[in-house]
């Protein structure tokens, strides 16, 4: 079946760096999206990484390795803004449709 | 360029009832993809639309739910005889390509009283 693992809970003081992990086992992959959700509002998109490696887009940076199945979301220089929800999802269809993990809540303090 | 947008942001329905949420994707968009998310959950994916045409509703519940997209208006996802289980909030994304990135409205939270 498909299954994608997270911790649930990660705590960080402003200007930390903060490291959210995911672990994924689906029938299909074509690339692993992380996404930022405040509050129960909409989703956000943040990074995509079909192959490979390191993406970085600002403070944040995300890392695949398709041979282990793992995935990470890296955020520098906290900010108590980032204190928020964060999911991983697969795709695992040769379509946009998602599989997503039941979330990281990051709290941020000062 | 107006986001997705999802009406209406708030519903109360009793057992029994129908309940009826719409979905308008960002402008130029064709795709559109509908989840529904519990309390302390992440997203489940329930059907992948395009215009006028169901593509993958593998996670949708067979019975009292359904989906459409017409050539005109919004996305619309219906739920009749609605019971406590299906409160919830449920989000519409719409991506410009198949295999693009999606981007989500702000959610319909149902309440079933």
């Amino acid at each position: 079946g498909q299954s994608l693992e997270q911790p649930s809970e990660v705590t960080a003081v402003e200007g930390a760096i903060v490291q959210i992990n995911c672990t994924y086992q689906t029938s299909g992959f074509y690339g692993l999206s992380w996404y930022q959700q405040h509050d129960g509002g909409a989703p956000t998109f943040l990074s995509y990484n079909a192959l490979d490696g390191l993406e970085e887009t600002g403070r944040f940076s995300s890392f695949l390795s398709r041979s282990d199945s793992y995935g990470y979301l890296l955020l520098q220089e906290l900010q108590m803004k980032d204190s928020a929800s964060y999911f991983c999802a697969v795709r695992d269809r040769g379509y946009s449709t998602l599989t997503f993990g039941k979330g990281t809540m990051l709290l941020v303090s000062p | 360029n107006a986001g997705v947008m999802q009406n209406p942001r708030h519903l109360v329905r009793r057992r029994g009832q129908e309940a009826r949420l719409r979905c308008s994707p960002m402008k130029g968009h064709s795709h559109v993809y509908w989840y529904r998310q519990l309390p302390e959950e992440g997203l489940k994916f329930m059907v992948y639309l395009q215009k006028e045409n169901i593509i993958d509703e593998s996670g949708m519940p067979k019975e009292r739910f359904s989906a459409e997209f017409p050539k005109e208006g919004p996305s619309i996802l219906r739920i009749q005889q609605v019971v406590r289980g299906d409160s919830a909030a449920y989000f519409c994304a719409s991506s410009l390509r198949t295999d693009n990135e999606q981007f989500f409205g702000p959610g319909t939270r149902l309440t079933v009283l």
